[in-house]
């Protein structure tokens, strides 16, 4: 069956530090794989997206990865700052238009 | 500004009743979508409509309706056949055109309660 996972439910750093977040797939072939923003209480916030064809993209402080042989992607937050701290979803499209969503990692950044 | 209107915020539903939340975007965008979002949980997707008067069944539509009759407006009503119905709802909307790069833009949701 198709299955989304992400490293870890939570994740505390320390401020400065580089945070990575991994979201692995399995039984899927996605045409892009997106990243999300979400504090609580609140809706997600688009970050960034990389398609199949693409091996890295960057934002800012913010750096993706996209390995379709390993079936996985990295989300790096570099010199990472207590604002940082939320929760961060991947998403995997397929040509059929939606996304499907793993179920989050919690980064707690600490001062 | 440009966005995705949701409401109530807050609501209450009694057993045995319908209800239904409301959502609004003025972006322009053709697809529309439903999540729900248990605690401690991702999104899983109810129902999602690519173009006007067009929806389609999600993970987890067992329970729920859609309509699309405008652009602009995508309504969920959670049936009284929903057993389960108290947990985080929102809608999200995108341009249709895949991979366009702007991923999707989310709500601020709606916290249903059963009472």
């Amino acid at each position: 069956s198709q299955k989304i996972e992400q490293n870890s439910e939570a994740l505390n750093i320390q401020e400065g530090k580089t945070a990575t977040l991994t979201c692995n797939y399995t039984n899927y072939s996605p045409a892009y794989l997106q990243w999300y923003r979400q504090d609580p209480g609140r809706g997600p916030v688009f970050l960034l997206l990389i398609r199949e064809n693409e091996k890295e993209k960057r934002k800012e402080r913010l750096k993706v990865t996209f390995d379709t042989t390993l079936k996985q992607s990295l989300f790096h937050i570099t010199a990472s700052q207590p604002a940082d701290s939320a929760t961060y979803l991947c998403a995997l499209n397929t040509n059929a238009g939606k996304s499907t969503f793993g179920d989050g990692t919690t980064l707690t950044v600490k001062p | 500004d440009g966005g995705i209107t949701q409401s109530p915020k807050y609501l209450f539903r009694k057993e045995g009743q319908n209800v239904t939340l409301s959502c609004e975007q003025n972006l322009n965008h053709d697809a529309m979508y439903w999540y729900r979002q248990d605690p401690g949980q991702g999104l899983r997707l109810i129902y999602y409509s690519q173009i006007v008067n067009d929806f389609q069944k999600g993970d987890i539509a067992e329970g729920y309706s859609v309509s699309r009759e405008k652009k602009e407006s995508f309504p969920l009503t959670v049936t009284s056949a929903q057993k389960n119905p108290t947990a985080f709802y929102l809608c999200a909307s995108s341009t249709a055109r895949t991979g366009s790069g702007y991923g999707y833009t989310f709500g601020s949701g709606t916290r249903l309660t059963v009472v």
